[in-house]
């Protein structure tokens, strides 16, 4: 156990639908980045935050959305789902601040998501 | 910017040796180095520092050339337990005081009896 805790792990959903991915990072973490895994493109950097403010922005599509919240907690939000955002999502989290550098991550166990 | 890793894939029989790379085409401020087993997720293996050093995990190690830009890791004497995609991620500064550490397509290591 990594200490990062994502939910759901297996997600089955529809063409059009919206989905919400949550995790929760490592007690004392404070930076939380989502990463989406397909079969081609590797990890593929979606967005990052650091106590609840964004702080970078990856290759996201507008229509998925990103909050990290008071608890430092973090929801990643994919709407109007099409066939190819079938991936695995990775949440992971650092204990340095985004600005120092070094940003040692530890990943979740990932949320697949299937969009049928 | 995405590093480009090579080789794509490799094949070793245990106690064999093999090399992987990871460019990229802009400066960088870290070079990291992550293995993800089948179906689990990436693990932080080191993390390499501008200044030329190497590092090492038990019998992996791994050098960064700052100037090339260019980072390898090495597997030594390879053990079944190393099979597995190895990713490079390298971090930039964004000129904005903030960094994003951005990984290649991995490279999948498959080591047999």
């Amino acid at each position: 156990d990594s200490g990062v805790t994502q939910t759901p792990k297996h997600l089955i959903t529809a063409t059009g639908q919206r989905v919400t991915l949550r995790c929760s990072p490592r007690s004392g973490d404070l930076s939380v980045y989502w990463y989406q895994q397909s079969l081609d493109q590797g990890l593929q950097f979606l967005i990052q935050y650091y106590n609840g403010e964004e702080r970078a922005k990856g290759n996201i599509l507008e229509r998925f959305s990103a909050q990290q919240f008071p608890d430092l907690h973090s929801e990643l939000n994919l709407s109007s789902l099409e066939l190819g955002d079938s991936a695995l999502y990775f949440c992971a989290s650092s204990s340095r601040p985004y600005i120092s550098g070094a940003n040692v991550l530890t990943f979740g166990a990932g949320s697949r998501l299937t969009v049928l | 910017q995405q590093p480009v890793q090579s080789p794509q894939a490799v094949i070793l029989r245990e106690g064999e040796d093999a090399v992987i790379n990871c460019s990229s085409s802009k400066a960088l401020y870290s070079v990291h180095w992550y293995r993800q087993k089948h179906g689990e997720a990436p693990v932080f293996l080191m993390i390499l520092l501008k200044g030329g050093e190497q590092k090492g995990h038990e019998k992996i190690s791994a050098s960064f050339n700052e100037k090339k830009q260019q980072s390898s890791l090495y597997l030594t004497a390879s053990q079944l337990s190393y099979s597995g995609t190895y990713f490079c991620g390298t971090e930039r500064g964004s000129g904005a005081g903030s960094y994003q550490l951005t990984f290649g397509k991995g490279t999948k290591l498959s080591v047999i009896p």
